[in-house]
């Protein structure tokens, strides 16, 4: 299985802020087969990010994804009140899916 | 719409069964492969079985296997986990996803709640 490890576990901002939020595979990533969801508490997790770098439909361009092989990064321009959460990133190019540990964005 | 609708779940006693059901619509069900996905208490999302599009392969986490079996129905357009010797460290939201292709998975059911106590 592809190990997918985040950092940081926890992310304190402010709104308006911008976040970085890092995913490292124990693999190269074939076709950068990386996504990234959004995850509050009482839901399923939303698609953000696929491809590594394509949004999915409905998701604002203040999130973007960037990185390839083994190293991706999900940035969140300018915090908004919604968007403090838990992230995964996930990889399905290898069998089976797998996700990371996740790394949650509070209000600082 | 695209909608996978989940139930099943509860409260149950460890050494016991349970299964659990994912009814999709709007989308072609029997081209996408199906996974069952569970995030124990504050925990993260751990894959649990998948199922290939047409169920001829079936696989399993380790933690699981022999104790849990993962089904479809194409005529119906349903998914099932059947969830037998459950223990306390099953305890967890159980989701339903789809798979296509290399695509990450989506859609996803609402969850339901399975929890394993005396």
């Amino acid at each position: 299985e592809v190990v997918l490890t985040q950092s940081p576990g926890t992310l304190s901002l402010s709104p308006g802020e911008r976040a970085t939020l890092s995913c490292r595979a124990s693999q190269s990533l074939s076709n950068s087969y990386l996504a990234w969801y959004q995850q509050k508490p009482g839901q399923a997790p939303r698609l953000l990010i696929y491809g590594a770098s394509s949004r999915a439909t409905g998701i604002p361009d203040r999130f973007s994804g960037s990185g390839s092989g083994t190293d991706f990064i999900l940035t969140i321009s300018r915090l908004e009140p919604e968007d403090f959460a838990v992230y995964y990133c996930h990889q399905s190019g290898s069998s089976p899916v797998t996700f990371g540990g996740g790394t949650k964005v509070e209000i600082k | 719409q695209v909608q996978l609708v989940q139930s099943g779940g509860g409260v149950v006693q460890p050494g016991r069964s349970l299964r659990l059901s994912c009814a999709a619509s709007g989308l072609a069900f029997n081209n996408y492969a199906m996974y069952w996905v569970r995030q124990a208490p504050g925990k993260g999302l751990e894959w649990v079985a998948v199922t290939s599009y047409d169920g001829n392969n079936r696989y399993y986490t380790d933690s699981v296997k022999g104790r849990f079996t993962i089904s479809r129905d194409n005529s119906k357009k349903t998914l099932y986990l059947q969830m037998d010797s459950l223990r306390s460290d099953d305890t967890a939201v159980y989701y339903c996803a789809g798979h296509f292709g290399d695509y990450p998975l989506d859609p996803w059911g609402q969850g339901t709640l399975v929890s394993v106590s005396s």
